[in-house]
Order: C-alpha cells, then structure tokens, then sequence
C-alpha cells in the first residue's frame, strides 16, 4: 500500500478482554516495528520483526502480549486479559532497509481504552 | 548505549517566528531521523539526514556527525508546525534511540 495502514483506528474494551490489533506495513518493507505510547510520552519500544528472522520480543512488557506477522508483511499484536495499564496508542512502523539505518515510517496507530 | 537528547522540552512561539531545535546524540551514528508529531499523534517523517543540510520548504535540517548533533530549522511558524518534534538515531543492533521531543506550541 501507499502507506502503513493500522485497524482498528480505535478500540474500547473491558478488563479482562483480548484485543487484537493490526498492521499493514508499506509493500516491500522488510523492517516492521511496534511502540506503544502512552499519553505525554515518549515512543516505547515492542518488538521488532525483520523479514524471517525471529522477532526481538524484548520490549514486551509482559506475557499478555505477543505479537505474529504472517508472510513477512501483515503484524498482528495480541493483548491478552487487557489491564487499564494497557491504555495507549499502540503505533506500528515499517522500514525498506534492517538494523534501524532504513527511513521509518508509522501508521496512525491503533488507540486502545481499556475501562 | 548510545543517549539522545533533546532541548529545548518546551517552545511556545508567535506564529511567524523562526526556531531552531537540537539533538544532541553520545555515540558515533550512520543515520539520524526527525519526526514530527502532531496533535492528532500522527508521526510523519521529516527528515532522514545522517549528515550534511536537507531542506524542504520551511524545514531544514543539519546534522554534524563528527560532533555528535542535529539541528532542525523551522521558518515563518505555522499553528500547523504544533506538536512534539522528535529525533532518533539506531544504536549498535537495529533499535532506534529516541530522544524526549520538543513540544512546539505556536500561537496564532
């Protein structure tokens, strides 16, 4: 696609529920990367997917969350038994060229309440 | 690691103004991004620029790899230019460091 396309836009959910949230990343690009950003805060860092390699899960806050991408372009995060912490903008990035030295460029991010 | 920072945090402008916004990194980097994020959340890619000067219309953008900063340029401010400007340089694995942001407010 013509840019990094993420569904839902918003997502309202109850304690307790799993969500799933969605990233279409720009076609051809190899690098893909998930944050989470909090209200007046920075960017914080997920997990980062480069082309078949494992991904580097490192930045997962807890097992509640992982995080799929299927064919090396679709990602799919999962929120498992979502907590009020959980409440953020979760944005998805892509990027042409590994290791961090390629342009990146990020979706509109998915914003997620959890009451 | 590498450390990115960011000054000034805050700038309230006139709409007009001219401004000029710093990121300091710690290491030696072959890349530096700015990114603009506007009150929506939108992050929108300014700038890739591991050196030299790149402009495009009222941006610019310099950065001085032997030491260790980039500098953003921002011209006849726009209430449009708001938001929180942020730069980032990849450390030695493929993570992106990422400085605090500047939040820009500019007035009409």
């Amino acid at each position: 696609g013509a840019g990094v396309s993420q569904s839902p836009s918003n997502k309202v959910t109850e304690k307790g529920k799993d969500v799933e949230l969605r990233c279409d990343p720009i076609s051809g690009h190899t690098a893909l990367y998930w944050y989470r950003q909090s209200l007046g805060q920075g960017l914080e860092f997920l997990i980062y997917f480069q082309g078949n390699s494992a991904p580097d899960k490192s930045g997962l806050p807890s097992d509640r969350f992982s995080a799929e991408r299927t064919g090396g372009s679709v990602s799919t995060l999962t929120i498992q038994r979502t907590q009020q912490e959980d409440s953020a903008v979760y944005l998805c990035a892509s990027s042409l060229i590994a290791g961090g030295t390629g342009e990146l460029f990020f979706g509109e991010g998915s914003r997620l309440t959890v009451l | 690691g590498i450390q990115v920072e960011q000054s000034p945090p805050d700038l309230i402008l006139q709409e007009g103004a001219n401004s000029t916004l710093r990121c300091n990194f710690s290491d030696s980097v072959n890349n530096l991004q700015w990114f603009h994020q506007n009150p929506w959340g939108q992050l929108i890619n300014l700038f890739y620029i591991p050196s030299g000067t790149k402009q495009n219309g009222r941006l610019s953008a310099t950065t001085v790899a032997t030491e260790r900063y980039s500098l953003l340029y921002i011209s006849s401010s726009q209430t449009t230019d708001s938001g929180v400007y942020f730069c980032a340089v990849p450390d030695s694995n493929y993570q992106l460091i990422w400085g605090a942001g500047t939040k820009l407010i500019i007035k009409p």
